[in-house]
This record gives C-alpha cells, structure tokens and sequence, in this order.
C-alpha cells in the first residue's frame, strides 16, 4: 500500500511563531503537490515540486523536495492567523494519493 | 479563467429524495473527478472521468450516480442516501496526465 505519512496531524501555534509540516513515504513521487483548505472551501493548490532537492518559496512559505523524492517539507515563517487551515500534500506514483493533512490553528 | 465552480453551495435531502450535484470548469481539462471529504480528513476519490468516459470507480455504492455529459460538466446523481453520506463533496479537474487538481469549493451535504 502507498502511503503519504504527514506530521503533525495538529497543531496550534501563537502568531509569529514559525513551523513546519512533514510528509513522508516509502515510493518515489515524479511530483508532490502542497494544498491548503480552509473551513468549508476546497483545497487550493499552492504548489508544486518535481526535482529532488528542490526548494521553492511562497511569501512566508517554503516548500523542500527530498533529493530521493520520498519526502517533502513545508516550512512557514511568522505564522499569522490567516494561515489557519488544513494543508495536504499529495503525489503519484501512477495513482494520486494524499496525505492524512494537517490541521493548523494560528491564534492571534 | 482558472475557476471550478460546484452548485449547489448547501444541500439539505431526506433519505427518500433524489437530488444531484453540479461542477463545470472552463479550464479545458480533459479529466474530471468526484471526491468526498469528512470533517479535518483527507478527501476520498469515487470516481474519475478522463475525456467524459469514466476511467475510475472507487467501489462507490450505486446511490451515488455519476455523469459528464460533456468537457465541462460534472454531475454527481444522488438517491436513497444514507445518514453516513453526509460530507463535504468536492469536484476537481485536472490536465490530462497531469497530477496537478483544481478544486471546486464543494458541496456541502447533510442527509437527514
């Protein structure tokens, strides 16, 4: 079975605090994707990563790619109540899989 | 424009009702998806359409009926439904071949 492992399953931050979200599995993804929903809305894409070893930035967000390609991480900077949500990643192995997401709660 | 857009917002159906959910996207996407989503949980793929054929069943129960009655539009038939179908349901599209989904902002379901 393939499987997308994230961690934290939650986590409540102050405003300004920095963290970051893991996901991990034992395939090989040709690409992973990190989305963000918030409460009664769809998941909105916010980015994806193809190379192993790529990072890329969004504003206070970074996103790493493993360089075997099994692993992605994504890193916010000065946490701010608006990035309240759940974040997901998914990737393929020949089937789209998601991860069990992230509920994060910033308090102001 | 980069838009999939799901009606209606709220539905509210008793277990006797038919009703059906709508999504269409303009994006040009050649594959289309159903997913349903339980409260802080990831969303589950029933089914997907690539060029308006469905390619993928996930051994949803037959109350639940699809439909892509062309490139852009998705309907999702429902009947008899259970207390347990109450979900958020989501609809998404995709490049074909591409693993990158544009989600629509779902569907809101409660069956009494």
């Amino acid at each position: 079975t393939q499987l997308l492992e994230q961690s934290p399953q939650f986590l409540s931050i102050q405003e300004g605090e920095n963290l970051t979200v893991y996901c991990n599995s034992s395939s090989v993804f040709s690409s992973l994707q990190w989305y963000r929903q918030e409460p009664g809305e769809g998941p909105v894409l916010l980015v994806t990563v193809v190379t192993g070893g790529e990072v890329k930035k969004l504003k206070r967000l970074t996103f790493q790619f493993g360089d075997a390609r099994k692993d992605s991480s994504l890193h916010i900077t000065a946490a701010q109540p608006g990035d309240t949500g759940l974040y997901l990643c998914s990737g393929n192995t020949g089937k789209l899989i998601f991860g069990q997401g992230t509920t994060l709660q910033v308090k102001p | 424009d980069t838009e999939v857009t799901q009606t209606p917002k709220h539905l509210v159906m008793g277990m006797t009702n038919k009703k059906s959910l709508k999504c269409e996207q303009h994006m040009g996407h050649r594959a289309m998806y159903w997913y349903k989503q339980k409260a802080k949980k990831p969303p589950e793929l029933m089914f997907v359409y690539s060029y308006e054929k469905l390619s993928i069943n996930e051994s949803v129960p037959s109350r639940f009926s699809p439909e892509c009655p062309n490139s852009s539009l998705l309907n999702l038939h429902l009947h008899a439904l259970q207390p347990e179908d109450s979900a958020l349901y989501l609809c998404a599209s995709s490049p074909l071949g591409g693993w990158e989904q544009y989600f629509g902002p779902g569907t809101r379901l409660t069956v009494t």
